[in-house]
């Protein structure tokens, strides 16, 4: 069965902090993706790799950053956590190719105070 | 940028009924993927359908069947005989294949009640 592992389901962090939410994928994906949802706002790409170190940014990726270091990991960095920053953040993995579909994980739901 | 555009925020629906969710998208490409997911209470999503945009023919699930209008950029979900199983926020999202990486951009979401 195919899995999308978020680190943390729920998570409450203070302003400022650095904060690192984690991703692990047992597919052999080679994309990786994170999205951020909110109410009314749909999911929106914040980034997505489509291979080891390589990275690209999404539509929203100012206050973030992201580290794939080895296939099956992708990491999303909060350098310093903001409370516009609390949100649902959704992490997805796709094969290279035609018509793939995204796998998701469950969410982490992060609140900044 | 592609971007994808779900007019109703919240619709609800008798068991056993049919019901569409409606979806439109702006691109300049011809060559494309559309999707319907799923995000029931568990916030799991889980894909519903997909359809490819060279494909004239419909794409269908069981109960769940798409009209897909290219030249109106219509992408809509039909979910026929609705089960109380079938309560969830449903995205519509486009994708665009390139060869290095496949990114997914997703409409706002329609919240789905389906009432007993």
């Amino acid at each position: 069965d195919v899995k999308v592992t978020q680190s943390s389901r729920y998570l409450v962090k203070r302003t400022g902090e650095k904060v690192f939410l984690e991703c692990v994928q047992d597919m052999d994906h080679e994309n990786m993706f994170w999205y951020r949802q909110d109410p009314g706002l749909g999911l929106r790409l914040i980034y997505f790799s489509y291979d080891v170190k390589m990275k690209e940014k999404g539509d929203i990726p100012e206050g973030y950053s992201v580290s794939r270091e080895k296939k099956e990991r992708f990491s999303l960095i909060l350098e310093s956590a903001s409370t516009n920053q609390t949100s649902m953040y959704l992490c997805a993995s796709s094969l290279r190719g035609q018509n793939t579909e995204a796998f998701f994980g469950q969410g982490t739901r992060l609140t900044v105070v | 940028a592609q971007t994808v555009t779900q007019s109703q925020p919240e619709m609800s629906v008798q068991e056993a009924e049919t019901v569409t969710l409606s979806c439109t998208y702006d691109t300049s490409e011809n060559n494309y993927y559309l999707f319907w997911y799923k995000q029931p209470p568990s916030r799991q999503m889980i894909l519903v359908i997909r359809q490819e945009a060279y494909k004239q023919q419909n794409a269908t699930e069981n109960r769940f069947s798409v009209n897909f209008q290219k030249a109106a950029k219509s992408f809509s979900l039909k979910i026929s005989d609705s089960q109380l199983g079938d309560t969830a926020m449903y995205f519509c999202a486009f994708m665009k294949p390139r060869y290095n990486n496949n990114d997914m951009r997703f409409g706002a979401g329609t919240r789905l009640t389906v009432k007993p």
